[in-house]
């Protein structure tokens, strides 16, 4: 069964710091890698994914995220934090080939950027 | 917003009682998603339907039940509640509902339920 582990429950960082989310993933089988961005008193957004191709991958907004089969993990980082990054962050894993779209999120990760 | 509507926003219902939660998908979108988030599950896999017919089961309790309409809309029936079953429950919606052409969810901002 698929599982995924979000290493810290919460990251405190000042603001322009670097910071990086840690995310690991178990699966059997080839997997699909998301991260979601829920604000306060909102739902979840895409951040960024992961498919197939180049294991980086990158946001709009300046988060990155490697994608490590060897050490199947899908960390998230960004060399610079604002304030406005604040959130929780939710990695996620989805089996490749299924013909579902069901996710296992992790159990998230609270950014607190302090100023 | 998100293109995802849920509703109501809000629900405070008693203990043994029923509600219908409602989530109408961004347009175009064939599927529904519904998740429960809380604070000692997290977020946990509800049950999927696409184009009217259920995709995949999760962790849904015989207490719960779903359908999609030919409309596309869902919703959730909750009933028999007990305290465990206060959370958020978010709908979710995509173009497709297999993994191999996933091009992620667009989320509802969720109704808060809590049962007293």
């Amino acid at each position: 069964a698929q599982s995924v582990t979000q290493l810290d429950s919460q990251v405190p960082v000042f603001e322009e710091a670097p910071v990086e989310l840690r995310c690991n993933y178990s699966s059997s089988v080839s997997v699909y890698l998301f991260w979601y961005v829920q604000y306060p008193n909102q739902g979840l957004q895409l951040l960024l994914k992961y498919l197939s191709g180049s294991t980086l991958v990158e946001s709009i907004n300046g988060f990155e995220a490697e994608f490590n089969k060897s050490q199947t993990s899908f960390h998230l980082r960004k060399p610079s934090v604002h304030i406005s990054d604040t959130a929780e962050y939710f990695c996620a894993v989805s089996e490749g080939g299924s013909n579902t779209g069901k996710l296992i999120f992790g159990q998230g990760t609270t950014l607190q950027v302090k100023p | 917003d998100s293109g995802v509507t849920q509703t109501p926003k809000h629900l405070i219902t008693a203990t043994g009682q029923r509600v219908t939660l409602r989530c109408s998908p961004r347009s175009g979108d064939l599927s529904v998603y519904w998740y429960q988030q809380s604070l000692d599950q997290g977020l946990q896999f509800l049950i999927q339907y696409y184009n009217g017919e259920e995709r995949a089961k999760g962790n849904i309790l015989e207490r719960f039940s779903a359908q999609q309409f030919p409309d596309l809309h869902s919703e959730l029936n909750l009933s028999s509640l007990e305290l465990g079953d206060s959370a958020l429950y978010f709908c979710a919606s995509s173009v497709e509902g297999s993994a191999s052409h996933f091009v992620g969810y667009t989320f509802g901002s969720g109704t808060r339920l809590t049962v007293v």
